[in-house]
């Protein structure tokens, strides 16, 4: 079965430490994405890749990092400078030609 | 900033009843799509219309775009419990798709 995965479900850390959530795809989509979103509201960009070694920062990129050495994967890091890590993170992927976007499952991280 | 925002905020029919959500945006867009949202899960994409396209349907959806307007609305009709969910709109090209602020639909069985 196709799709995109994310782990773990839930994440908690101290204040002051990084973490890192993993997204994987096995869609072989080019572009993967990632969003946050607090309670309820909409999603909010965090950054974005097209292709392999290459990424944009998004709206919010500010206290964060990604890699995207592999197709595959696309796994972000929050980090210590970002002020109010707390929030549903949810990772999406999509094909070169098409608007669409595949979605994980997402990862709730709730830093204390 | 979000693009698109979306009226109402919130939505409570009973089961068999339409329910009907509005998206309205800024710029001008060659596409808008239409994602749903189970409670702590992910997107699921419902249905996209091109600028072009003043109307498209699938399934229970039905989906309309007036472009003058900036505006487009999603109609569920024959709605059954298992339609609870939020609902977003999303604009944007290939690169960036910007998501709405969502309604939130409660469909009471």
């Amino acid at each position: 079965d196709g799709g995109i995965t994310q782990s773990p479900k839930y994440l908690f850390r101290k204040e002051g430490q990084n973490v890192t959530l993993s997204c994987e795809q096995n869609l072989n989509h080019d572009a993967m994405y990632w969003y946050r979103q607090d309670p309820g509201q909409g999603l909010r960009l965090i950054y974005y890749s097209q292709i392999v070694n290459d990424f944009q920062k998004g709206d919010i990129a500010e206290g964060y990092s990604v890699s995207r050495e592999k197709k595959e994967s696309f796994p972000l890091t929050v980090t210590s400078a970002q002020k109010n890590p707390t929030a549903f993170y949810l990772c999406a992927s999509r094909n070169w030609d098409s608007s669409e976007q595949y979605f994980g499952p997402g990862t709730r991280l709730t830093v204390t | 900033s979000q693009q698109g925002e979306e009226d109402p905020q919130a939505l409570s029919i009973q089961e068999g009843e339409n329910a009907t959500m509005n998206c309205s945006y800024k710029t001008s867009i060659n596409n808008l799509q239409w994602y749903r949202q189970n409670s702590g899960r992910g997107l699921v994409h419902l249905i996209l219309i091109r600028s072009n396209e003043r109307e498209k349907h699938s399934g229970r959806l039905r989906v309309t775009l007036d472009t003058s307007k900036k505006s487009s609305s999603l109609l569920i009709t024959a709605s059954r419990a298992a339609d609870t969910a939020s609902y977003f709109c999303a604009t944007g090209g290939y690169q960036k798709v910007t998501f709405g602020t969502g309604t939130k639909l409660q469909v009471i069985p």
